[in-house]
Formats: C-alpha cells, structure tokens, sequence
C-alpha cells in the first residue's frame, strides 16, 4: 500500500480564496483524521470520521472550515474564506476503527495564506 | 479528558550519548501508547507502541516500557546517531473507551556530529 497520500504538498493562497486539501487513506482502513499543525498550538485533532460519517468535530475552528469524506477511499478539508492564520501544516491520518491500533499519517499540505 | 505531558525540549546530545524522553500520562480507561516520530519535511511516523501493562516496545534500537503504577512510557536509546534527530511525540489511544488518539506537544531532539 502506498500510504496514506495527502495532495497538494504544498499550497500558496492569498487571503479570501478558497483552499481545498485532499486525502486518500489506506485501502481498508474506516477511521479517518484530520489534523492541523502549527509551532504555537502544536497537533490539533480538527475532525474525525468513522465509516465515512463525521463523529467528532469539535476540533474544528469555525465556519469556515468544513469536511467531507463522500466515500471510503476519499477526504477533502475545505476552507472557505481562507485568512493568514490558517497557514500551517495540515495532516490526514487513518486507522482501523476497533481496538487501539496505531493511527498513519500522510506527508502533510503545507498551507500558507498571504 | 486523556492527556499526555512529555519533557520539554529542544533536547541536544552529542552523538553516541543515552536518550531519555519522559512521557507521563493521565486515562480513565486502559489505553495503548505510543512513540511516533517526525522528521523534517514529513509526516508523523510510528517509532514503537505498547497496548499493555509492562509491556515494552522497540524499534531501531528506541524502547519504552508501559508504567501503569507510574503512568508513565518514557523513550531510550543507548547511543543516539545524527539520523535521529527529528521531533518525537508520545500519544495514547483508548478507542475501546471512545478516546481517540491524543499527542504530546512533542521534544524536538537535536544529534551533534
């Protein structure tokens, strides 16, 4: 399996346009994250899906930011308009829902908004 | 909530010197724990695990050992090389419980040539 894969690697947006991330997670795995990572905050848990259903979005900053995960093979993070703050790097992750296997982290988008 | 406190960092070592990393942790429930590892430029990778009680993991010469009496999973390494440096997260999961995946801040270790 090639991993979890995360498009683009990198995006460079200027303030009020709309940023779509991507992920693909591994083939079989139910569980999908989101996380966003910046050096003041750290690793922030923004959604969680299970079965392509979201379970926990509390993570999630604001309005303006929304997820979808339409099928199992297939997750995108939108944010809509996006603002200078957004720019950090923005992880996806998946797992196998049950028990306490370990989570697989794609390479990350790294977002910068001007 | 789960939580997980580990050591500030940068930590700095010469090469060939003994890493520790502490990890402490707080769970209502019985959960896994975790290193992963991040090196520049990448994503979050898993370095070793442990799902129970005394259990000890390892992997390319890292180990931790599950505390339940001290709560705690700290990270070794006898002789640390250049290629380790990168920055090291411990993490806990309880999914049995409904707690996902919870990090640490992360210690960013620096190896010195």
């Amino acid at each position: 399996d090639a991993g979890v894969i995360q498009s683009p690697r990198h995006e460079v947006t200027e303030m009020g346009q709309e940023v779509t991330l991507r992920c693909k997670p591994i083939s079989g795995h139910n569980s999908l994250f989101w996380y966003r990572q910046t050096m003041m905050r750290g690793l922030e848990l923004l959604i969680y899906f299970n079965n392509n259903v979201p379970i926990d979005d509390s993570g999630m900053p604001e309005d303006r930011f929304s997820a979808k995960m339409p099928n199992a093979s297939f997750s995108t993070l939108k944010i809509q308009p996006s603002e200078p703050r957004d720019s950090a790097v923005y992880f996806c992750a998946s797992s196998f829902p049950a028990g306490n296997t370990e989570a697989f982290f794609g390479q990350g988008t790294r977002l910068t908004v001007v | 909530g789960d939580s997980v406190t580990q050591m500030e960092g940068p930590v700095t070592l010469s090469e060939e010197a003994f890493l520790t990393i502490n990890c402490t942790y707080t769970a209502t429930g019985y959960p896994s724990l975790f290193w992963y590892v991040q090196y520049p430029g990448e994503g979050l990778q898993l370095l070793l695990k442990a799902t129970k009680a005394d259990d000890k993991g390892s992997n390319k010469g890292f180990e931790a050992t599950y505390r339940k009496e001290t709560t705690s999973f700290h990270l070794e390494k006898g002789s640390v090389q250049v290629s380790d440096s990168a920055v090291y997260f411990c993490a806990l999961s309880d999914r049995n419980y409904g707690q996902n995946f919870v990090f640490g801040p992360g210690t960013r270790l620096s190896v010195l040539p």
